[in-house]
């Protein structure tokens, strides 16, 4: 089975500052990693995904991930966080492109002046 | 990108009443449509699957009964909650895939349900 485990429910940046959320998967197959973001009352915005191929992954809004297999850990990184960052965000994996996503329990991302 | 529109955003419903949720790709056409329930402050709990002209597929868990999907065309599926409950109160988000679209699926803006 696949699991998700995002490690802190809550992270505090300032603005400007380094953002680094966690996200830890098992999976017994290769995994196919997303992480999303979501605003308050709002669906999910794909932010990037890992399916094969290089693992530092860009996506949008300066959000970069890289997939490590040895770790199996698929974190999220932002150079320099901006207030509009604030949100929730979550760590998904998928067994293959069906997208049948199994979601971690999220983190809240908050960005202090 | 693609959109998936869900409607409506918020209902509010009295409770033993039966409640519908719309979930529409405008521009493609989805093969696939998943529906998640997520409760405060959690995370999104995967439903049910479902495809064009089949029955859903329902996690562990889940009542079919209870949650009724029904998945008509490529286009639309919905979920309706059967004699709601207050405990059905929830925020609902499904997400349309497609095989022509394989790298992704969209997420509709969700529904926020509420029974009193």
């Amino acid at each position: 089975a696949q699991s998700v485990t995002q490690l802190g429910s809550h992270v505090s940046v300032s603005e400007g500052a380094l953002v680094l959320l966690r996200c830890n998967y098992s999976s017994s197959v290769p995994p196919y990693l997303f992480w999303y973001v979501q605003y308050p009352n709002q669906g999910l915005q794909l932010l990037l995904k890992y399916t094969t191929g290089a693992t530092l992954v860009k996506g949008i809004n300066g959000f970069e991930a890289e997939f490590k297999k040895s770790e199996t850990s698929f974190h999220l990184t932002k150079p320099s966080a901006h207030m509009s960052d604030a949100a929730e965000y979550f760590c998904a994996v998928s067994r293959d492109s069906s997208y049948k996503l199994i979601f971690g329990s999220g983190t809240r991302l908050l960005v202090r002046p | 990108g693609a959109v998936v529109s869900q409607h409506p955003s918020r209902v509010i419903c009295k409770s033993g009443t039966s409640v519908k949720i719309e979930c529409r790709s405008l521009d493609f056409q989805a093969t696939t449509m998943f529906w998640y329930r997520q409760f405060p402050k959690q995370s999104l709990m995967l439903m049910a699957t479902s495809n064009e002209g089949s029955k859903a597929t329902y996690e562990q868990g889940v009542e079919k009964d209870k949650f009724l999907i029904n998945h008509a065309s490529l286009t639309l599926s919905t979920l309706t909650v059967t004699s709601a409950h207050p405990e059905d109160s929830s925020f609902y988000i499904c997400s349309a895939s497609t095989v022509v679209r394989n790298t992704e699926a969209f997420f509709g803006q969700g529904t926020r349900l509420t029974v009193v």
